[in-house]
């Protein structure tokens, strides 16, 4: 495996359920994002993580829980989600977290029902 | 904050033909502009990106340009191909938010044959 991978690459859940996204990357970086993004808006960034420390938190609500055990893994739990959290998830990684040029994983397409 | 606006948000060209995707930024402090390109299925792609000390970069059928004094960037790809098709987004800091970066909304290229 080479880069950032996401897995699912696609998830159905409902409102009640609890899930998990996972994230990985094989570029030797030590900062991880999660980015959220939705039709017709530009990319949201919602969590960063540094070293496993989350630096960043991007007024993200808790039903949306990041997990960073070290820093090639990055995990997004999921629970008691609403349908306007539909959209693409998109995981991302940097050398370091003081440099802009990050890599993205495919993305984890979701939607809530 | 930063604030970016990307135009247009769609853009239809002849194979073969230059197209040619403008950003503004609002923060003068502003001193990296990176473009990704995103295909169908896929997360963004650094394609070319460029730092404030200088104001053209190519890189083969892309470039980009930036216009300090105005705060805006443009990427140009010269003789589109099809495989160009994809949505492209720009990129600039966020203010005083480290190395966060906001993008703007996407431009969707669609190259015909």
């Amino acid at each position: 495996e080479t880069g950032v991978t996401q897995t699912p690459r696609h998830l159905v859940m409902g409102m009640t359920n609890k899930k998990s996204l996972k994230c990985e990357q094989h570029l030797g970086h030590n900062a991880m994002y999660w980015y959220k993004q939705s039709a017709k808006k530009p990319l949201e960034l919602m969590f960063v993580y540094s070293l496993e420390e989350r630096v960043e938190n991007n007024s993200v609500p808790s039903r949306f829980s990041p997990e960073c055990p070290n820093s090639s893994h990055l995990f997004l739990h999921l629970h008691t989600l609403q349908p306007e959290d539909s959209a693409l998830y998109l995981c991302a990684s940097s050398q370091v977290y003081s440099d802009y040029e990050q890599y993205f994983g495919p993305g984890t397409r979701l939607t809530v029902t | 904050g930063e604030n970016v606006e990307q135009h247009p948000s769609t853009l239809s060209v002849q194979e073969g033909d230059s197209a040619v995707i403008k950003c503004t930024y609002s923060d003068s402090a502003s001193n990296y502009f990176p473009w990704y390109k995103q295909e169908l299925g896929k997360g963004p792609q650094l394609i070319i990106d460029i730092r404030s000390n200088v104001g053209e970069k190519k890189d083969q059928r892309i470039a980009v340009t930036l216009n300090k004094t105005a705060k805006h960037f443009s990427l140009h790809i010269t003789e589109t191909q099809p495989e160009d098709s994809a949505v492209y987004f720009c990129a600039a800091p966020k203010g005083n938010a480290g190395n966060m970066l906001t993008f703007g909304g996407g431009t969707r290229l669609m190259v015909k044959p």
